[in-house]
């Protein structure tokens, strides 16, 4: 009954690897976020969809590319993973669907990932 | 673009004790939500508590209230009866009203703020 849920919790891996995390939401929401947070637990916005459409990119490397199949899953692919990408990655959904809202952010329980 | 600051790396208090941690912000916007989240060891983000800055009067949730100062740009969260399940890392945030655009409500955050409660 999980309202946002990743897969997977862990993720330990080489440099140079490309891994994916999933995400899921139960929620009926329209759009779905993913967020870092770094080694200082500062947390930062990456991506945004609305409804598979992407929204928000903020100024992250190419490298990593999110994909929306459907409303409910929003997966982000890492290729040649880096030192630096290490990091606990949070995925979060919301109802706001374009117009004004105050609709909470549902978070996911993160995803850590460690790059050997 | 907006800001969040947390000034308190690190807050402490006794068991049943009151604290709060302070937030403040730098916005040009005059309508946006800010948020308390709580990230436990578990690291799962939990909301604690939500203000809309169209209101005046400041939010509360049993325990929880904030001190919502617009004009000083100020979001302080109050503990009352502080309980050992309430030690956690606190993230202020906020989101602009208008969900539409770049801001597409994403949520800024604080640097965040340790509370450890001891026995």
């Amino acid at each position: 009954d999980t309202a946002v849920s990743q897969t997977p919790k862990y993720l330990v891996t080489q440099m140079g690897n490309d891994k994916s995390i999933k995400c899921e939401q139960n929620l009926g929401h329209d759009t779905m976020y993913w967020y870092k947070q770094d080694s200082k637990k500062f947390l930062k916005i990456m991506f945004s969809y609305n409804n598979k459409e992407l929204i928000i990119n903020e100024t992250v490397p190419n490298r990593f590319s999110p994909k929306s199949p459907d409303k409910a899953h929003l997966n982000l692919h890492i290729n040649s993973l880096e030192l630096g990408d290490s990091a606990v990655y949070f995925c979060a959904s919301t109802r706001d669907s374009g117009g004004a809202g105050s609709e909470t952010q549902y978070f996911g329980p993160g995803t850590r990932l460690l790059v050997l | 673009a907006q800001t969040v600051t947390q000034s308190q790396p690190e807050m402490s208090v006794q068991e049943a004790e009151t604290v709060t941690l302070s937030c403040t912000y730098d916005t040009s916007e005059s309508d946006y939500y800010l948020f308390w989240y709580k990230q436990p060891p578990s690291r799962q983000m939990i909301l604690v508590i939500r203000q809309e800055a169209y209101k005046q009067q400041n939010a509360t949730e049993n325990r929880f209230s904030v001190n919502f100062q617009k004009a000083a740009k100020s979001f302080s969260l109050k503990i009352s009866d502080s309980q050992l399940g309430d030690a956690a890392m606190y993230f202020c945030a906020y989101r602009s009203y208008y969900a539409g655009g770049t801001s597409y409500g994403k949520l800024t955050f604080g640097q965040g703020t340790i509370l450890t409660v001891h026995p």
